[in-house]
């Protein structure tokens, strides 16, 4: 079974773009989430998708932003993007999402914002 | 806060066992995760802990006491592909939504 797989996997963009970061999950899981992660902060985790739909929500601005489509890829948007969005960005498919299912992470996506 | 508290590095040599620890806040606690992770890889699942006591799985152990909020992660045998930072993630409750890391803990081991 294919795993977790993000595009693209290295990003330079310059402050105030926008960016758009894919992932694919793995094949039957319905759930993904996406986390960012740096080295000071560790993994935080951004927003869960699950049937197309945003389920959870972590403590991110709006410029972060999401969707998941009818075959459970999902996608998250970054607008006006600042020198702090820097991170590596994860992103984590499982089943069902639930308490007890297993998070498969794939390679991530590393965003640099000059 | 839903803090989750780990040490940053660790050093430990070829051959020998260590353990990481992984502390927590009870209130609303519904299971822990450790992952591993590689330097410039994607975090791998090694261990999920929901009732008191150890698991064990081959060289790595893990062990949970809801009532201290506490965890550890037990590396035996170690080998040099074993550096890794190790992750500690705690759910509190419902979907992976309420999925919380600490920051992790970069194991070092030496020949």
């Amino acid at each position: 079974k294919a795993g977790v797989t993000q595009t693209p996997r290295y990003l330079i963009k310059t402050r105030g773009q926008q960016v758009t970061l894919s992932c694919s999950p793995i094949s039957g899981h319905r759930s993904v989430s996406w986390y960012q992660q740096t080295p000071g902060q560790g993994l935080q985790f951004l927003f869960e998708y699950f049937s197309e739909t945003q389920r959870n929500k972590g403590n991110f601005p709006g410029r972060f932003s999401g969707r998941q489509f009818s075959n459970s890829r999902s996608e998250m948007n970054v607008s006006t993007l600042e020198l702090g969005d820097s991170a590596l960005y994860l992103c984590a498919s499982s089943l069902g999402g639930g308490p007890t299912d297993t998070q498969y992470f794939g390679p991530g996506t590393r965003l640099t914002v000059l | 806060g839903q803090n989750i508290d780990q040490p940053t590095e660790m050093t430990a040599t070829e051959g020998a066992i260590v353990q990481i620890n992984c502390t927590y806040q009870t209130s609303g606690f519904n299971g822990l995760f450790w992952y591993q992770q590689h330097a410039g890889e994607a975090p791998t699942f090694l261990s999920y802990n929901v009732l008191d006591g150890l698991e064990e799985k081959g060289r790595f152990s893990s062990f949970l006491s809801r009532s201290k909020g506490y965890s550890y992660l037990l590396l035996k045998e170690l080998q040099m592909k074993d550096s890794a930072s190790y992750l500690c993630a705690v759910n509190y409750g419902g979907s992976q939504g309420n999925l919380i890391f600490g920051k992790g803990t970069k194991l070092s081991v030496k020949p």
